[in-house]
């Protein structure tokens, strides 16, 4: 059974400091791996997506790597700005098809 | 396109009401999920569909839960008898088969079982 983890589970960081959020998943065989933000009150709005072929892929500040073999995942953000702040998420599609979510991390950054 | 539409946004019901939330997949695609999102348990997957046929439901808290899809543009998620500890909010997403299977979200419908 696929399982996700995210550490730190809350961060706060001063705004222009670069971070780095952790993913892991149990079970290597995944399809591709996901990054979504969401903020308070809202959906979820999708930031990266690294097939598994894939070791990473990048969007202006941010940057997701992806190791199979050791499953985990990490976001990158330089720069960290006030606006940045919101919930993380990393989710894993498995061979079946499942999308499976980790529990998130909740990052401030302060101005 | 008008991304995954979910209706009612927000519902605030009674204990033992039947609940019906609804969602819009993006035209064109094939897999259509529900999830729900508290606090103590965070996003769990309840079922899921491709091309409307429910291939897994083993998330699925008690039979009380039911999905449909009758067709490839309308999907239901049913709760009937509602009870207070389904408060939640309640997401649907949906996604293509082909390609690199980016996952798309609903805004969600937060229940409220009084």
């Amino acid at each position: 059974k696929q399982e996700v983890t995210q550490i730190p589970a809350a961060l706060s960081v001063p705004e222009g400091e670069n971070l780095v959020l952790n993913c892991s998943f149990t079970d290597s065989a995944i399809y591709n791996l996901q990054w979504f933000r969401q903020d308070p009150g809202k959906g979820l709005t999708s930031l990266l997506l690294i097939q598994s072929s894939q070791r990473e892929q990048t969007s202006g500040r941010l940057n997701a790597s992806l190791d199979k073999s050791s499953g985990r995942s990490t976001l990158y953000i330089a720069a960290s700005q006030p606006g940045d702040s919101a919930t993380y998420l990393c989710a894993v599609k498995t061979s079946y098809d499942k999308v499976i979510f980790g529990p998130g991390t909740s990052l401030s950054v302060i101005p | 396109d008008a991304g995954v539409i979910q209706s009612p946004r927000h519902e605030v019901t009674e204990m033992g009401q039947e609940v019906t939330l609804r969602c819009k997949p993006i035209s064109g695609h094939d897999y259509l999920f529900w999830y729900r999102q508290t606090m103590m348990r965070g996003l769990e997957l309840l079922i899921y569909f491709n091309n409307n046929v429910p291939i897994d439901d083993s998330g699925m808290p008690e039979d009380r839960f039911s999905a449909k899809m009758p067709n490839a543009s309308f999907s239901t998620l049913k709760i009937q008898p509602s009870e207070p500890r389904d408060s939640a909010v309640y997401f649907c997403a949906s996604s293509r088969i082909r390609g690199p299977g980016e996952l798309f979200f609903g805004e969600g419908s937060r229940l409220t079982v009084l």
